[in-house]
């Protein structure tokens, strides 16, 4: 089966750019997803389809897939963005999540 | 602003069949994909199968011989039926709205959760 492989946690200074990457085989021949989730809350879509963002979510969101590996960017990072970063692709029409990254801003 | 709502038991024996239905509110089932997705206590998603409102389904090979999800138009529901349950599906349990665009799709709309515990 098809997986996606995150690094369990990335730290980041606020105001500093953090990068989460997400791997996986020919990621990048598949569109790749990115959702936010805070503390017992819902999961909320930050990119889709590689770099796309939803209406509603900051400029300082940015995604890329090239090769094997697709990135969630967030420059000028804030404390808000503290949460738990989960990549999502499709395979043969299964749906595929990583295992999530938390965000830690200190 | 279209709105999700998952309900259903909080507790399943093992053994027996888990039932959540998720109702829709601000836009209709009858475009768009719609889709649980599980988080159990502590851990990451798993996405568990989707339907489209033409009642077409696609489940995670994983879950496939126990994953049953079916849609009802005229009360802008959809439903979830997960049979044989085990410890190992305790967990919060999501719908969300599933949008399609340049051949894929990604979940832009959730409910809150609701926490199914599987335990006698």
């Amino acid at each position: 089966s098809y997986e996606l492989t995150q690094p369990p946690s990335v730290s980041v200074s606020p105001g500093q750019t953090a990068s989460i990457t997400c791997s996986g085989d020919k990621l990048g021949d598949k569109y790749a997803s990115w959702y936010q989730q805070k503390p017992g809350q819902s999961p909320v879509l930050v990119i889709y389809q590689d770099s796309k963002r939803p209406s509603g979510i900051p400029e300082r969101f940015s995604g890329s897939n090239s090769g094997n590996t697709a990135t969630l960017t967030i420059s000028g990072t804030q404390a808000m963005d503290e949460a738990d970063y989960y990549c999502q692709a499709w395979d043969s029409s299964t749906g595929v999540f990583g295992g999530g990254t938390e965000l830690t801003v200190l | 602003q279209v709105q999700l709502q998952e309900s259903g038991p909080g507790l399943v024996k093992p053994s027996e069949t888990l039932s959540l239905t998720c109702t829709v509110s601000g836009g209709s089932i009858s475009t768009y994909y719609w889709s649980w997705i599980r988080q159990p206590p502590g851990k990451g998603l798993e996405w568990i199968g989707n339907i489209y409102y033409s009642g077409t389904t696609n489940y995670n090979l994983s879950l496939k011989s126990r994953v049953t999800i079916s849609r009802d138009t005229s009360k802008n529901q959809f439903s979830l039926r997960l049979s044989a349950v085990t410890a190992a599906d305790t967990a919060v349990y999501y719908c969300a709205r599933t949008s399609y665009g340049s051949g894929t799709y990604y979940f832009d709309h959730w409910g809150q959760g609701t926490l199914v515990t599987v335990s006698s």
